[in-house]
C-alpha cells in the first residue's frame, strides 16, 4: 500500500533562518507531487505541484522553493523565512491523471 | 477568489442528528470532491463525484451535485462524536501549463457533541 511521510512534524525557527522540509511517498512509482500551506483556521493555499523529476510548477510567487530530485521526494525550502511564512504545510500526491489526493500528516511551522 | 466556498463555516450538532454541509463553486467543473481534515492533521479524501452524477452514497454519507447550480451538498447522517473534523469540497481547474490542480474551499468546521 501506498504511504506518505513529512518530517519534521512540528518546527520552529527565527525569521532569517533557512527552512527544509521533506515529503517522501512509498509504493506508488511516478506519482504528481503537491505543497500546499494552511494557515489558521483556513482552507488550503497550493505552493507548488510536480509531475516529474525537476518538473515544478509555482502558483504563488514567494521566498519558497520547492525541488524534486527523485521520484518519490519532494522538498520545500527557503533561504530566508519570514513571519507569513508560519503555517501547517501539507505534502499530498496522486496518480499521474487522477483527481483524488492523499495527504501526508502535515508540518507545523511557527517563524518567531 | 476561492473557486469553492463551504456554507456554514462552522456548524454544531448533537450525536445522532445528520449535518448538512454545502459547498458553492464558480466555473464549469469534470468532477467535486469532499476532503476531511482532523485537527492538525493531513486531509482524508472521503468522495468524489463526477459532473454528469446527481447524488453518490458512501457508507454514512451522501453527496450531491447540481451543475446548473454550481452547488453540492455532503450530508453525514446519524453523525457520531467521532465525525468532529473540519469538511473542504475540492474542485480541479486547468493550470496555466494545461494539467489540472485542486482548489479548495476554507471548510466547515463540524462539532458533534456527545
Amino acid at each position: 500500500s501506498q504511504t506518505i511521510h513529512q518530517w519534521p512534524a512540528t518546527l520552529v525557527q527565527p525569521v532569517g533562518s533557512p527552512l527544509s522540509l521533506e515529503c517522501t511517498v512509498e509504493g506508488t512509482s511516478n506519482p504528481n507531487l503537491y505543497w500546499y500551506r494552511q494557515a489558521a483556521g483556513r482552507g488550503l493555499q497550493l505552493l507548488f505541484y510536480s509531475v516529474g523529476i525537476g518538473q515544478i510548477s509555482s502558483e504563488v510567487p514567494q521566498n519558497l522553493s520547492a525541488s524534486r530530485p527523485q521520484d518519490r521526494q519532494f522538498i520545500l525550502s527557503s533561504k530566508k523565512l519570514l513571519l507569513s511564512d508560519s503555517g501547517f504545510y501539507l505534502c499530498a500526491w496522486s496518480v499521474q491523471n487522477s483527481y483524488e489526493q492523499y495527504f501526508g500528516p502535515g508540518t507545523r511551522l511557527t517563524v518567531t | 477568489s476561492q473557486q469553492g466556498e463551504e456554507d456554514p463555516q462552522a456548524l454544531s450538532i448533537q450525536e445522532g442528528e445528520n449535518a448538512t454541509m454545502n459547498c458553492s463553486y464558480k466555473t464549469s467543473i469534470n468532477n467535486l470532491q469532499w476532503y476531511r481534515q482532523n485537527s492538525g492533521r493531513g486531509l482524508v479524501h472521503l468522495i468524489l463525484i463526477r459532473s454528469n452524477e446527481r447524488e453518490k452514497h458512501s457508507g454514512r454519507l451522501r453527496v450531491t451535485l447540481d451543475t446548473s447550480k454550481k452547488s453540492s451538498s455532503l450530508l453525514i447522517t446519524a453523525s457520531r462524536a467521532a465525525d468532529t473534523a473540519s469538511y473542504f469540497c475540492a474542485t480541479a481547474i486547468l493550470t496555466q501549463g494545461g494539467s489540472e490542480k485542486l482548489v479548495f474551499g476554507k471548510g466547515t468546521k463540524l462539532t458533534v457533541n456527545p
